[in-house]
């Protein structure tokens, strides 16, 4: 069956520094991978997307890499800072002929930026 | 800014009883969905709904669930008969033409 993980439940990383979290999957070939922030009692909130035929994606101080043949994605947060800490999440479709189908979701890396 | 919205923030009930759980989706958006999240879980998929009818359900979607488009803005969860087991956080999103999914802030249902 289809399973995604998320290697680290809770991550503490210096503030400043370079936090990398990662996203591994098996029996799934997604068409595109997506990353979410998540806030305690909120909704998910959309960050980036990869496609499959994509290496890396930047968004200001955000890069997400996707490496097909190993089923993993890296998302990385450069210059962390407090603000940034919050749960990951890691989510691949279910693509179908509708198009845009569900979202699988990880369980999620706990970030914490410590000043 | 666009967003999602959700009503009630937080529902209370007992076993047994009928719940709607209200959702307003980002106006131009054509594909609307549930998802639930129990407690210290990750997200898990209910539903997806495309031009009026429903396009995928997962196994958590069984026949005490139900969603409805009743107008050209809402979009609506019942669960018929409420378990304990349906406690949980639940999100509503929606997405237009891109792959990114918006989502609401959630209603957290809380079964007695």
């Amino acid at each position: 069956s289809q399973k995604i993980e998320q290697n680290s439940e809770a991550l503490n990383i210096q503030e400043g520094k370079t936090a990398t979290l990662t996203c591994n999957y098996t029996n799934y070939s997604p068409a595109y991978l997506q990353w979410y922030r998540q806030d305690p009692g909120r909704g998910p909130v959309f960050l980036l997307l990869i496609r499959e035929n994509e290496k890396e994606k930047r968004k200001e101080r955000l890069k997400v890499t996707f490496d097909t043949t190993l089923k993993q994605s890296l998302f990385h947060i450069t210059a962390s800072q407090p603000a940034d800490s919050a749960t990951y999440l890691c989510a691949l479709d279910g693509w179908s002929s509708f198009g845009n189908e569900k979202l699988t979701f990880g369980t999620g890396t706990r970030l914490t930026i410590i000043p | 800014e666009p967003e999602v919205t959700q009503t009630p923030s937080h529902q209370v009930t007992q076993m047994g009883q009928e719940v709607i759980l209200r959702c307003v989706p980002i106006s131009n958006h054509l594909y609307f969905y549930w998802y639930r999240q129990i407690l210290g879980q990750k997200v898990e998929f209910l539903v997806s709904f495309y031009n009026n009818e429903i396009s995928e359900k997962s196994e958590i979607f069984d026949d005490q669930f139900s969603v409805e488009r009743p107008d050209g803005s809402n979009f609506t969860l019942k669960i018929r008969s409420t378990k304990l087991e349906d406690s949980a956080m639940y999100f509503c999103a929606s997405s237009g033409r891109g792959y990114e999914q918006y989502f609401g802030p959630g209603t957290r249902l809380t079964v007695t």
